[in-house]
């Protein structure tokens, strides 16, 4: 498809297991970003990635959080030994250039995670 | 203080109505400003850019201050379709989102 292209769609997990979200981005888009989103709240950043590095982590919430993008194309974000405060929508966006310029951001439908 | 703060609402008004909403940012170096539109349980969408001249796009009109900081969002005849959270968005050397301004329209 055109758009960016998240998986799963819907993960449901019990607390103290690793999960792994997925992002494909727009084809030819250099930057990636990631964010989540909890009941009632705004978007919060999370990370953000030009080409296959970050220059910008500032966002991921502890250590137990992580990411990684390969060919830059493809991106993971893997929380390991989950929490429920870690329930959220995990929203992926990409940009055609880097930085937080003028480039708007397109964004996947999400992955709506819930920690039991 | 909230780097960039917006009434969360909601704000109720009929169809035919025109609503204006603003939001104001703290850094003064911000750079690009945005709308993005959000439905219920559904990703961002990019409304529009803020150009500091004003700009118009149909039913719509952004309007940035950069003296007092802030930005507004005009909807003029208002559709039931146009109900949904409304986003400001700012940049300085991270992309910040407000928390939205609620609308719903009634017929």
């Amino acid at each position: 498809g055109a758009g960016v292209s998240q998986s799963p769609s819907n993960k449901v997990t019990e607390k103290g297991k690793d999960v792994e979200l997925r992002c494909d981005p727009i084809s030819g888009h250099t930057a990636l970003y990631w964010y989540r989103q909890s009941l009632g709240q705004g978007l919060e950043f999370l990370i953000y990635f030009q080409g296959n590095s970050a220059p910008d982590k500032s966002g991921l919430p502890s250590d137990r959080f992580s990411a990684e993008r390969t060919g830059g194309s493809v991106s993971t974000l893997t929380i390991q030994r989950t929490q429920q405060e870690d329930s959220a929508v995990y929203l992926c966006a990409s940009s055609l250039a880097g930085g937080w310029g003028n480039q708007p951001q397109h964004f996947g439908d999400g992955t709506r995670l819930s920690i039991l | 203080r909230k780097e960039v703060e917006q009434d969360p609402g909601p704000f109720n008004v009929p169809e035919g109505a025109t609503v204006a909403f603003n939001c104001t940012y703290s850094n003064s170096a911000s750079q690009s400003f945005f709308w993005y539109r959000q439905d219920c349980r559904k990703e961002p969408k990019l409304l529009m850019s803020v150009y500091s001249s004003g700009n118009e796009d149909g039913r719509f009109t952004a309007q940035l201050n950069r003296a007092s900081q802030y930005i507004s969002l005009l909807i003029r005849d208002s559709k039931l379709s146009d109900s949904a959270t409304y986003l400001c968005v700012v940049t300085t050397d991270k992309l910040i989102f407000g928390t939205g301004t609620r609308l719903q329209v009634f017929p």
